[in-house]
């Protein structure tokens, strides 16, 4: 596995409370992703960065904000949590964009619960 | 807008017998077609991929097939065996913005049956 970790790896919250995710790399990759998976829906991008404060929305990105203040970090903030964003959250990484291929290298995974 | 669209939802095979798992994506301009397999409870994991420029591509009892005409693509696991149980996800390279985005299918669920 590419050397991509999360944390945390699993979180109960409450309704209204602030929950931030991050993903930590070591492979130097340029660019970095925050999908979400549930049921039915496959992965959907929420936010990315194309480098230190470079980021830019994905399909599902209300209600979700991201900060990239180095290289290998990259967090993803749900300011007020809300039920509907009960999900697995996962990072990805990838070096090549632009033609050519787009290989992503996928994080563990974060499992979040909004009561 | 981007879309892929993956078939079926579930598939169950006996051990030994092949599986096929198609995806159609919506911009022709797509060039690169990643397939990802997920164990219950892991990440997804790259399996084998293809670009525009070839019509098939095979690695050991997994092969890829493309139709940029058609705008369809479809996975091909020969010899199936129960560790092949998984959901299975196709995705297509769509351009626009600072990078390039992924767009994924809804998955598959293959059981192999022993």
């Amino acid at each position: 596995d590419a050397g991509i970790t999360q944390s945390p790896r699993h979180k109960v919250t409450e309704t209204g409370t602030p929950v931030t995710l991050r993903c930590h790399q070591t492979e130097n990759h340029r660019y970095m992703y925050w999908y979400r998976q549930d049921p039915g829906h496959g992965l959907r991008l929420i936010h990315y960065s194309y480098g230190v404060k470079d980021t830019d929305k994905g399909e599902v990105s209300d209600g979700y904000s991201v900060s990239r203040s180095k290289t290998e970090d990259f967090l993803l903030t749900l300011e007020s949590a809300t039920s509907s964003q009960t999900s697995v959250y996962f990072c990805a990484i990838s070096e090549l964009a632009g033609g050519g291929t787009d290989t992503q290298y996928f994080g563990p995974g974060t499992r979040l619960t909004v009561l | 807008g981007e879309n892929v669209e993956q078939h079926p939802s579930t598939l169950s095979v006996q051990e030994g017998d092949s599986a096929v798992i198609k995806c159609t994506y919506s911009d022709s301009a797509s060039n690169y077609f990643p397939w990802y397999k997920q164990e219950l409870g892991k990440r997804p994991q790259l399996i084998i991929d293809i670009r525009s420029n070839v019509g098939e591509k095979k690695d050991q009892r997994i092969a890829v097939t493309l139709n940029k005409t058609a705008k369809h693509f479809s996975l091909h696991i020969t010899e199936t065996q129960p560790e092949d149980s998984a959901v299975y996800f196709c995705a297509a390279l769509y351009y626009g913005g600072a990078t390039n985005k992924l767009i994924f299918g809804t998955g598959t669920l293959l059981a192999v049956q022993p």
